[in-house]
């Protein structure tokens, strides 16, 4: 089946430095991918839509300059947390669509973010 | 509109004993219904999922009833197992290939032997 793949899915850093989070379709194409974020006992919630070969879709309310959003390929999106805080510490979520225009989405692992 | 509310948010089910979990939505432009697992520290997966043009779906001991008039629906776990315990999000999905998922606010189930 369709595997999405995260890394790293857990890392700790200072305040201040900037953290990669690389989100990658294994067996498919993905031209959308998600990024999500959960904080503990919460739900998710959507942060971009990231779209191959153009620029991130911000949800209202998310930093484009602090979560920035690369997605060079058709199997790789990466998001970076750009000078990191301790309130950015939480867990983050990508998704990507099995098929184009097709509604199931796989999620991958997650990263588990901790900003010291 | 965009939001899905979700009850109870904790569950906790003697093994074998059904698990029920509603939601409730609002934008009548949501076509796709699913149901997400998800154990702690994992991205969720994809349980179940319906479409508004049929009112039950069956796969295995998890159902999905569907209210479309009460835009209304719920998760059914029958013969519930501890190793059902986990967070369970509704979510849903319009039509667009634009569209974005938004997710229920979870509930976490126990299952106890």
């Amino acid at each position: 089946g369709a595997v999405v793949s995260q890394h790293p899915s857990r890392v700790i850093c200072k305040s201040g430095t900037s953290v990669k989070i690389e989100c990658r379709s294994l067996d498919f194409q993905a031209t959308t991918m998600f990024w999500y974020r959960q904080f503990p006992k919460q739900s998710l919630m959507l942060m971009a839509t990231s779209n191959e070969g153009s620029k991130a879709t911000y949800e209202q309310g998310v930093e484009k300059d602090k979560f920035l959003i690369n997605h060079a390929s058709l199997t790789l999106s990466t998001l970076t947390v750009t000078s990191a805080h301790p309130e950015d510490s939480s867990f983050y979520i990508c998704s990507a669509r099995v098929v184009a225009g097709a509604n199931v989405l796989t999620f991958g692992a997650g990263s588990r973010l901790t900003v010291l | 509109q965009q939001q899905v509310k979700q009850s109870p948010q904790s569950l906790i089910v003697q093994k074998g004993g059904i698990s029920i979990i509603n939601c409730a939505y609002e934008n009548t432009a949501f076509d796709y219904f699913p149901w997400y697992q998800q154990f702690p520290g994992k991205g969720p997966a994809l349980l179940i999922a319906i479409r508004p043009d049929v009112s039950e779906k069956k796969e295995g001991r998890f159902s999905i009833s569907f209210n479309k008039s009460a835009k209304q629906f719920s998760l059914h776990i029958m013969d519930s197992q501890p190793g059902d315990s986990a967070t369970y999000f509704c979510a849903a999905l319009g039509s667009y290939n634009t569209d974005k998922l938004i997710f229920g606010t979870g509930t976490r189930l126990q299952v106890f032997p």
